[in-house]
């Protein structure tokens, strides 16, 4: 199965400030499918991004994903007090679909 | 609107089984696959299997294989998973997800379900 890898672990940063974050695959993602989920304390994840870098319907312009093969990126342009949380990336281009251990993105 | 509503939470000995419902309403019951994610407390996220509402065709992640079953009831438009011969390992929130037919991303997730495992 292929394994993700997210880095960091935890970022500390200011509203306002511009957030990245990293997936790294263990092989190729075939056709990009690879998608960003955000979870917060309590609820369910939330589908950001999917197919590397397509929006879900009502997530803001400030979330956008990028990357192909087996590197990928989540980049949040301006955090707002809303977007601390943790962030998981997933991909379903071959079964079993797994997911990253997580970002947390916490206020610096 | 679309949603999923799950079942309220369990407490389970170990050894015993559970049943956690997953109630769609919003949409097309048939047109949408859905899998079974679970997330033990403090832990990332962990995909058990996925069933067709369709058909009722089923297939596990290969750690579940023999212990889990998912099943679902087109009348009511609820997705059931069964999981069995509990431990303490299972103690989790478990969660149901839909994926679209243009993509196979989770766009919906129900609420979750507190299944705990204790003596």
């Amino acid at each position: 199965e292929i394994v993700l890898t997210q880095s960091p672990g935890t970022l500390s940063l200011s509203p306002g400030e511009r957030a990245t974050l990293s997936c790294r695959a263990s092989q190729s993602v075939s056709s990009s499918y690879l998608a960003w989920y955000q979870q917060k304390p309590g609820q369910a994840p939330r589908l950001l991004i999917y197919g590397a870098s397509s929006r879900a319907t009502g997530i803001p312009d400030r979330f956008s994903g990028s990357g192909s093969g087996t590197d990928f990126t989540l980049t949040i342009s301006r955090l707002e007090p809303e977007d601390f949380a943790v962030y998981y990336c997933q991909q379903y281009g071959s079964s079993p679909t797994t997911f990253g251990p997580g970002t947390k993105v916490d206020i610096k | 609107q679309v949603q999923l509503v799950q079942s309220g939470a369990e407490v389970k000995k170990p050894g015993a089984s559970v049943k956690v419902s997953c109630k769609a309403s919003g949409y097309t019951f048939t047109s949408y696959y859905m899998h079974w994610v679970r997330q033990a407390p403090g832990q990332g996220l962990e995909w058990m299997g996925i069933i067709n509402p369709s058909g009722g065709s089923t297939s596990y992640a290969q750690k579940f294989q023999g212990r889990v079953t998912m099943t679902r009831d087109t009348s009511t438009s609820t997705v059931y998973m069964e999981l069995s011969s509990l431990r303490s390992e299972d103690t989790a929130v478990y969660y149901c997800a839909r994926v679209p037919p243009y993509d196979d991303a989770f766009d919906i997730w129900g609420q979750g379900t507190m299944v705990t495992v204790s003596s």
